[in-house]
């Protein structure tokens, strides 16, 4: 058990709508990153929160946002969602930005239709 | 900006074959190399990984990796698979220097082991 806990686990959207998914880091982490896996690929880093803040961000668009609250857990948020959007999502812990161990969730498989 | 290259998609074996997996990947500065296990449900498990030392890294279950500057590789190696291996297995880089949390990774090599 890598002790970072996403919810929800599956869900299913449609075109156009939003959609939050939340992420809990292993205990004693405080930075978060979120990475979007989509079918047959290697997860792709969509941004990092560390002391609340957004630090890095890789290259999506700002439909995706996000937040870390002070307790370190974090949210994805996706606007406008369009078919291509389907994917896993996964959340990644680590202790600080450079940390040497990153730890990862199981996933929210989101399908949009 | 940094790649990774896994050049197997999907690589089939009987038990107790030996397996290699090739991973390249392309940036010009200094890595740390990663190789990541995903096991049916399951979530990305570390196998093993590199930051600077002994080139050839051991990791758990007996698997193992070798970097090769010279070759931009990170080639991952168990001399004998079994048919708890099946899985998904992705190479990662990250520069280092860099946020941790932020890694490129492969597309992955599905493995599949016969009894």
């Amino acid at each position: 058990d890598a002790g970072v806990t996403q919810s929800p686990t599956h869900l299913i959207k449609t075109r156009g709508q939003q959609v939050t998914l939340r992420c809990s880091p292993k205990s004693g982490h405080d930075t978060v990153s979120w990475y979007q896996q989509a079918l047959g690929q290697g997860p792709q880093f969509i941004f990092q929160y560390y002391e609340e803040e957004e630090r890095q961000r890789g290259n999506f668009p700002d439909r995706f946002s996000g937040h870390q609250f002070p307790n370190y857990s974090s949210e994805l948020n996706v606007n406008a969602l369009l078919l291509g959007d389907s994917a896993l999502y996964l959340c990644a812990s680590s202790l600080g930005r450079t940390g040497n161990t990153i730890y990862f969730g199981e996933g929210s498989w989101l399908t949009v239709v | 900006a940094q790649s990774v290259s896994q050049h197997n998609h999907h690589v089939i074996l009987s038990e107790a074959a030996s397996l290699e997996l090739g991973c390249n990947y392309s940036y010009g500065g200094t890595v740390n190399l990663f190789w990541y296990v995903q096991y049916p449900g399951q979530h990305l498990q570390l196998l093993l990984k590199y930051f600077s030392g002994d080139p050839l890294v051991k990791g758990i279950k007996g698997f193992e990796a070798e970097f090769i500057k010279s070759k931009f590789s990170f080639n991952l190696r168990k001399p004998s698979v079994q048919w708890s291996d099946t899985a998904e297995y992705f190479c990662a880089v990250n520069a280092k220097g860099s946020t941790l949390g932020r890694l490129y990774f492969g597309r992955g090599t599905q493995l599949t082991v016969w009894p």
